[in-house]
């Protein structure tokens, strides 16, 4: 299989503070992903992004698919912002590994 | 269009019995995949289908749970002699092309889930 890492594991921000979140894993990918979970469960995938920069509002998310790592960036933080985010990994081209989460709590 | 629906959205059951759960899609989305989130934990990859096809069944926890695909829509997620372990919420997705390939763009749509619970 394949090691996915991501960093921090939780995190604290103070509303309209900035923040990097960290996606780390251990072999060649076929496609990775970001997602968040809001707090009441629901799933948003936020990024496709197998390598490059891509920017969407206040998010934005860069992997270097050559280092194996990909970075998930959020600008002026809001309360709303909240949740776990998670990456996964494409592997294969058949299964999605994903990463353990990075639990954000904004405060307002 | 409606989003990706999952029924039952709640389902008790007693250790040792059967239950099926069920994947609506968005129409034409050609990829599908099951997750499974236990209570506080993170995300497991079960399977992914491709039309009616799952390249790739090792996702899955055991021989007591099989997933089929039919007509390139709904699918079901049948677990049998369920376990108190077993329980969890059940997530399906589905997006508009494969999970692999050239594109540039490959968003997952993530149903409400089922949550299961096995006494």
């Amino acid at each position: 299989g394949i090691q996915v890492e991501q960093s921090p594991p939780d995190l604290i921000l103070q509303e309209g503070a900035n923040s990097t979140l960290r996606c780390n894993f251990s072999d060649s990918v076929n496609n990775l992903q970001w997602f968040h979970q809001n707090p009441w469960g629901q799933l948003i995938n936020l990024f496709y992004i197998p390598s490059g920069t891509k920017q969407n509002g206040r998010l934005s998310a860069t992997t270097v698919a050559t280092e194996r790592y990909s970075l998930l960036y959020i600008s002026s933080s809001q309360t709303t912002d909240s949740g776990v985010y998670f990456c996964a990994v494409l592997y294969n081209f058949n299964k999605f590994y994903f990463g353990s989460g990075t639990k954000l709590n904004v405060k307002p | 269009g409606a989003g990706v629906s999952q029924s039952p959205s709640n389902k008790v059951t007693e250790k040792g019995k059967d239950v099926e759960l069920r994947c609506d899609p968005i129409s034409g989305h050609t990829a599908l995949y099951w997750y499974r989130q236990s209570l506080g934990q993170g995300l497991e990859f079960l399977i992914y289908f491709q039309g009616n096809s799952a390249p790739d069944k090792s996702g899955l926890p055991s021989d007591r749970f099989s997933a089929e695909r039919t007509g390139g829509s709904v699918s079901t997620l049948t677990i049998q002699r369920t376990q108190q372990e077993d329980s969890a919420v059940y997530l399906c997705a589905s997006s508009l092309v494969p999970a692999g390939g050239p594109y540039s763009y490959n968003e997952q749509f993530f149903g409400p889930g089922t949550r299961l619970t096995v006494l």
